[in-house]
Order: C-alpha cells, then sequence, then structure tokens
C-alpha cells in the first residue's frame, strides 16, 4: 500500500447504527486530517490529529469520535448520524502544519 | 476569518486550448497555497504547492502563480487535454498551530475531445 489508504470506500447506515471509518498513512508523517465534503459545499475540516494529540476539533457534533492510536493511522468513529451528514469523508496527511497535505480517496457515507 | 473563492465554478474548452483557473483569498498572511484536482467521487490529487515566498510553481504543463498582496493565485493549463477534465480546488494555509486549511468550491473544467 502506498499514500493514504481509507477503508470503507462506501458505508451505508441506519441513523441507530455505530460504524467506524478507517484511515492508514504511509508516508511517515505526523499529521493527520478527517475533512467533510458535502455536495455544493467546500471541504470542511473535522478534526485534526499532530503527533497522535488532538489539534483542532472545528465545531463537530459529537456524533463524530476521532481516535487516532498511533502516527500512521486514524479512526472516526460514527453513532447516531442524521441523514445531513451523509457526504464524501476524506482523510489527509502531512509532515508538520505547513508542509503539502495528501489526501485518500474518501468513505462515500449514506446515512438512511 | 480566511474565505477562499474560485473563478469560474465551471469551465468548458476544446482540446488543445491554454486555459486560466482563478483563485482568491481575503487574509494575504498565508503560509502557503496548494492546488488539487478531484476527479468525480474521489479524493483529491495535490498538483502544485507554492509557498508564500515563491512567486510560481511548475509541474509539467501546469504552472501556478501566486501575488500574496492581492490575494490571488492563477493555475494555467497549457495545451488541454480530455483527460484534465476534473474538478480543480485551490486552499490556502494560513500558518499557526491550527494546521488549517481553507478550500475554495472548486472551478468544473471539461476539456472536449
Amino acid at each position: 500500500e502506498t499514500g493514504v489508504t481509507q477503508t470503507p470506500r462506501h458505508l451505508v447506515m441506519g441513523m441507530t447504527n455505530k460504524k467506524s471509518l478507517k484511515c492508514e498513512q504511509h508516508l511517515g508523517h505526523n499529521a493527520m486530517y478527517w475533512y467533510k465534503q458535502s455536495a455544493k459545499k467546500p471541504l470542511e475540516l473535522m478534526f485534526v490529529y499532530s503527533l497522535e494529540e488532538r489539534v483542532e476539533n472545528n465545531s463537530v457534533p459529537s456524533r463524530f469520535s476521532p481516535e487516532c492510536p498511533n502516527s500512521s493511522h486514524l479512526f472516526l468513529h460514527l453513532h447516531t448520524l442524521q441523514p445531513e451528514d451523509s457526504a464524501l469523508y476524506l482523510c489527509a496527511s502531512s509532515q508538520g502544519a505547513y508542509n503539502e497535505q495528501f489526501f485518500g480517496p474518501g468513505t462515500r457515507l449514506t446515512v438512511l | 476569518k480566511q474565505e477562499v473563492t474560485q473563478i469560474p465554478a465551471a469551465l468548458s474548452v476544446p482540446e488543445g486550448e491554454n486555459l486560466v483557473l482563478n483563485c482568491s483569498f481575503t487574509d494575504s498572511a498565508i503560509y502557503n497555497l496548494q492546488w488539487f484536482r478531484q476527479d468525480p467521487g474521489k479524493g483529491l490529487t495535490s498538483l502544485l504547492l507554492i509557498q508564500s515566498s515563491q512567486r510560481e510553481q511548475t509541474s509539467g504543463r501546469l504552472n501556478a502563480s501566486l501575488d500574496k498582496s492581492s490575494g490571488r493565485s492563477t493555475l494555467y493549463i497549457a495545451a488541454s487535454q480530455p483527460g484534465d477534465s476534473a474538478t480543480y480546488l485551490c486552499a490556502a494555509n494560513s500558518g499557526g498551530s491550527n494546521y488549517k486549511l481553507t478550500f475554495g468550491k472548486g472551478t468544473l473544467l471539461t476539456v472536449n475531445p
């Protein structure tokens, strides 16, 4: 595997389900990000982890819960989501705050 | 608060044409600016990163320029090809401790054969 990978690529869940999105970066970076991309809106930063510590929480509802067990892995735990949470969720990584960000292919989430 | 605008929202050109995509940002105190390409339903591919101290960056047929004082960046694509069809996004990095990229809504480019 190279670059940034995300699983699953597609996810359909009910509003009462609990699911997790997984991201893994193979670039040796020390910062990882979760973004949300909804139709007709710019990408929105959700969370940032640097050296496995959360450094940014962009006013995201508590039904989204991130976890960063090490510098290569990032999870987004989902519970009691709403239909408006349906979107493409993108993971990214970088070496520090000021360098190029590299993105994964995304998880297309549909909440019924 | 940084805001990024991309004009036009959509652009359709014939193959072989040279074209320019525009990006403007409201806060000129940026650390760098990054251009991305996104194919439908896919993730983002980084194209070019311009540091605030640079005026331009080139990669193959792509050339990106940056004018911090006027809050503008342009992405120039030479000799466009149908494979260039995608959405192009620019994102401004305002530095600091928040690691935040502020994205525009993108320009949807269609290159017709």
